[in-house]
């Protein structure tokens, strides 16, 4: 199992661009995770998900989207970057249960 | 809202001997799950240690194993025989027991920055 994976592993916008961070998981987990990291900060959860079809905003949701078509990947989406967006990402699955979550390698996103 | 507090920035530790990293949460709730995750510069995000709260025995994993008392609500981590390998970001992590959505998220410490010196 390759577990979870993002693309790219690091990535520089201009103000106003916008991308996307890919996840995939092949652990077939029903909860996803997308997380930031902020310079000498712990995680933030930014969106989540229970299930295909179905998502939910986390604590830090603005200037962000999500997707979940399917059980293996949970995109996410930047519109309109900004410099408040820079910040390694993370991406998370579990089986929604008591047990711990397994994480993706991050993408360090960069926004000038 | 719950919230963890690692009040140690950095650590540092010779090779060989024992470090004790500090983590402390305050939650209102008496069922949840506790974690320490090891953050090596590559930034992968590794489960080091989870503790379920209804359990009196602290967990053990190998070198790691964690003290953890609920009624201060506190959770160190402690490293026996501390390996260059070791040298890493540390998160405590908090999780509530409670099933669904938002509630399964992490919440995350500062993180402590730990240092083995050779």
């Amino acid at each position: 199992n390759a577990g979870v994976t993002q693309t790219p592993k690091f990535r520089i916008l201009k103000i106003g661009q916008s991308m996307t961070l890919q996840c995939t998981q092949d652990m077939n987990h029903n909860y996803m995770y997308w997380y930031r990291q902020d310079p000498g900060m712990g995680l933030k959860l930014i969106y989540y998900s229970v299930g295909a079809g179905i998502t939910d905003k986390g604590e830090v949701p603005n200037g962000y989207n999500v997707s979940r078509s399917t059980t293996e990947d949970f995109p996410l989406r930047l519109e309109l970057a900004a410099p408040s967006q820079t910040s390694v990402y993370f991406c998370a699955s579990g089986p929604g249960t008591v047990y711990e979550q397994y994480f993706g390698p991050g993408t360090r996103l960069t926004v000038t | 809202a719950q919230t963890v507090t690692q009040s140690q920035p950095e650590m540092s530790v010779q090779e060989a001997e024992t470090v004790t990293l500090s983590c402390t949460y305050d939650t209102s709730e008496s069922d949840y799950y506790l974690f320490w995750y090891k953050q090596p510069p590559s930034r992968q995000m590794i489960l080091v240690i989870r503790q379920e709260a209804y359990k009196q025995q602290n967990a053990t994993e190998n070198r790691f194993s964690v003290n953890f008392q609920k009624a201060a609500k506190s959770f160190s981590l402690k490293i026996s025989d501390s390996q260059l390998g070791d040298a890493a970001m540390y998160f405590c992590a908090y999780r509530s027991a409670r099933m669904g959505g938002a509630t399964n998220k992490l919440i995350f410490g500062t993180g402590t920055l730990l240092a083995v010196q050779p």
